[in-house]
């Protein structure tokens, strides 16, 4: 079954570029559609963005200006980066999969928190 | 854009029955997804496409849509429900939207 695993640094500085990977296992990412969320200690969930197959990806208006979403098939791999990052993006990013554009995220990687601090 | 909005807290006695809503415009016309998520850990999908249960969840858990609103049931409900559940849709505006959330207390 499908699998998702985050990893990146767990502090950046303000000012400078969030980046975190997530590897998938035991399926392809060359298909499917797979996304990123994060949440903020003791808040809610904030979708990030979403990379779909073979489309172009589609981003929180909010985050728009700041964040990409890539995907590198030869390492299975979906990235985040996200610029001028600041203390409000201290959070837990997920990253998590989808079969079709409206399909549930479903599974998810477990979390990766990021912290934001000088 | 669109908005989804959720109780931020439902208490219920172990072996009742917990409702959490969540409201929406016309949110019945839209596929309603909903996640459980208990402290320290990633969420997971209990039900999709308004009253779909995907595999391993127990039948205690439904859902509906209709009208403005879309609810979480769950039946009989045991101390390990306790957590947050999160309602989730797609909008050809705003793509994935998540509610606020609910935390659901086993009293």
């Amino acid at each position: 079954q499908l699998q998702l695993q985050e990893s990146g640094p767990g502090l950046v500085k303000p000012s400078e570029t969030l980046s975190l990977t997530c590897t998938v296992s035991g399926g392809s990412i060359s298909s499917g559609t797979y996304g990123w969320i994060r949440q903020p200690p003791g808040k809610g969930l904030e979708w990030i963005g979403t990379l779909y197959y073979g489309g172009s990806p589609a981003y929180n208006p909010s985050l728009k200006s700041r964040v990409t979403i890539s995907v590198d098939t030869s390492k299975n791999h979906l990235s985040l980066k996200m610029s001028s990052v600041t203390a409000a993006d201290t959070a837990v990013y997920f990253c998590a999969s989808a079969m079709t554009t409206v399909s549930p995220f479903d599974p998810w990687g477990q979390g990766s928190l990021v912290t934001v601090s000088s | 854009s669109y908005v989804l909005t959720q109780p931020p807290s439902v208490s219920v006695a172990p072996g009742q029955t917990a409702r959490i809503t969540c409201g929406g415009n016309n949110i019945r016309s839209k596929s309603v997804h909903w996640y459980q998520q208990r402290p320290g850990q990633a969420p997971v999908l209990v039900v999709f496409d308004d009253s779909d249960r995907p595999s391993g969840i127990p039948e205690r858990f439904s859902g509906s849509n209709s009208g403005s609103t879309a609810t979480l049931t769950i039946n009989r409900v045991e101390v390990g429900d306790e957590a947050d559940y999160y309602c989730q849709v797609w909008d050809s505006s705003s793509d994935r939207i998540f509610g606020g959330g609910t935390k659901l207390t086993v009293l």
